[in-house]
């Protein structure tokens, strides 16, 4: 079982604040993080995909950044609004290994 | 945009009866997975499906669970006799690769076994 961690299980923010928060994951074998956006009753929208070292992905307010050789990927909100209230999912998968092993999830809630 | 979908959404069933949870994949895509959720833990990983058969499994994917690709359109998680620990929201992802293995997925049936 791969131990996929992520910190803070849940945070409320400000809109107009930024925000950010971690997933911890196993360092060796290393193939792929993914960042998934999920609200509810809707399908978890994929956000990254992170395969190299000192990756960092944008899109939009959102960001990511990924840390391979200490294991540890942060996820950054700019600015938050309150369509960005969601959990967000990481999920890992080393070389050879396709399954992803996901994390517990951050819910965000954006209070306007 | 193409989407993942999967019928139905909710799913209430006696615990001992089979039930067959349905997803259609993006057509283009080769890799077929079932992940689910019981409440409050994590996305756990059920099965993974390429070129018409298994291509791995976890431990709860026991001999009470199957997969079909019957058409070539329809993924099916069929689970013969369900139990109360069966509950759960489960996933249907397809992806069209396996290099960068991005995994789309749909919205996921609630099963509740009462």
């Amino acid at each position: 079982i791969l131990n996929v961690e992520q910190s803070p299980q849940s945070l409320h923010v400000q809109e107009g604040d930024s925000t950010n928060f971690t997933c911890s994951f196993p360092s060796s074998n290393f193939y792929a993080l993914h960042w998934y956006r999920w609200e509810t009753a809707k399908s978890p929208e994929a956000l990254f995909v992170m395969t190299l070292n000192g990756d960092e992905k944008k899109k939009g307010r959102i960001s990511a950044t990924l840390n391979t050789k200490e294991g540890y990927s942060y996820l950054y909100i700019k600015g938050s609004q309150p369509e960005d209230s969601a959990t967000y999912l990481c999920a890992y998968h080393p070389v050879n290994d396709y399954k992803l092993s996901f994390g517990a999830g951050t819910t965000v809630t954006v209070r306007a | 945009e193409p989407e993942v979908t999967q019928t139905p959404s909710h799913q209430v069933t006696q615990m001992g009866q089979e039930v067959i949870l349905r997803c259609v994949p993006i057509s283009n895509h080769l890799y077929f997975y079932w992940y689910r959720q019981i409440l409050g833990q994590k996305v756990e990983f059920l099965v993974s499906f390429y070129n018409n058969e298994i291509s791995e499994k976890s431990e709860i994917f026991d001999d009470q669970f199957s997969v079909e690709r019957p058409d070539g359109s329809n993924f099916t998680l069929k689970i013969r006799s369900t139990k109360l620990e069966d509950s759960a929201m489960y996933f249907c992802a397809s992806s069209p690769d396996y290099l960068q293995n991005i995994q789309y997925f749909g919205a996921g049936t609630r099963l509740s076994v009462l």
